[in-house]
């Protein structure tokens, strides 16, 4: 069975340009995470999808980040305009609905010079 | 709210070693408790999980306890390999809400 996919694995872009993430998580999982995870921290999360339904998203800075789920299958992650400080890696992650197991991609290192 | 504390890295063991990670947790009610490890240049797995008080979890050798008197989840593993190098992540999730909150990560370093 694959696992949860993500792409690009690696982004290197300049400060003020857009990038995107996208996430094809586990068929059959209809719950869907987006997680921050800061060199030397834990991930932390940004957004929950229940389907194609944002459930969660209090951690999500709306000025410059956005996130779509629009069939309730893949996702994007958007961030315009990129800032230094949003260099980080973001992990997708997908689960059963009402299941306490959650299951990561490799992530997508985002380099902001 | 609820956090979770482990102890700072790097733990540095030679193979066959005995291993200890401790993990400590703040939390309203009874949460799930996890240790997520990640291998270098890939994403986190599941290591082991406890859903209630004095449940152990085990998984390739390592074991933890879910210690609600003293909010604790020490990971442990008898005799570690090189091949347990990785970081370890204790997490808990927050009832009802299917958000995990992660600690800091531990890195482990076993040397033959």
């Amino acid at each position: 069975e694959a696992g949860v996919v993500q792409s690009p694995r690696y982004k290197i872009i300049e400060k003020k340009q857009p990038v995107a993430f996208w996430c094809n998580p586990i068929s059959g999982h209809n719950t869907l995470y987006w997680y921050l995870q800061n060199l030397g921290q834990g991930p932390e999360l940004l957004i929950r999808y229940e389907n194609e339904e944002a459930v969660d998203d209090s951690q999500l800075p709306k000025d410059r980040f956005s996130a779509e789920r629009l069939k309730g299958v893949d996702s994007t992650l958007k961030i315009q305009p990129a800032e230094l400080g949003d260099s980080a890696v973001y992990l997708c992650a997908s689960s059963l609905e009402r299941s306490d197991t959650q299951y990561f991609g490799p992530g997508t290192r985002l380099t902001v010079l | 709210g609820n956090s979770v504390t482990q102890m700072e890295g790097p733990v540095t063991l030679s193979e066959e070693a005995f291993l200890t990670i401790n993990c400590t947790y703040t939390a309203t009610g009874y949460p799930s408790l996890f240790w997520y490890v990640q291998y270098p240049g890939e994403g986190l797995q599941l290591l082991l999980k406890a859903t209630k008080a004095d449940d152990k979890g085990s998984n390739k050798g390592f074991e933890a306890t879910y210690r609600k008197e003293t909010t604790s989840f020490h990971l442990e593993k008898g005799s570690v390999q090189v091949s347990d190098s990785a970081v370890y992540f204790c997490a808990l999730l927050s009832g009802g809400y299917n958000k995990l909150i992660f600690g800091a990560g531990t890195r482990l370093a076993v040397h033959p």
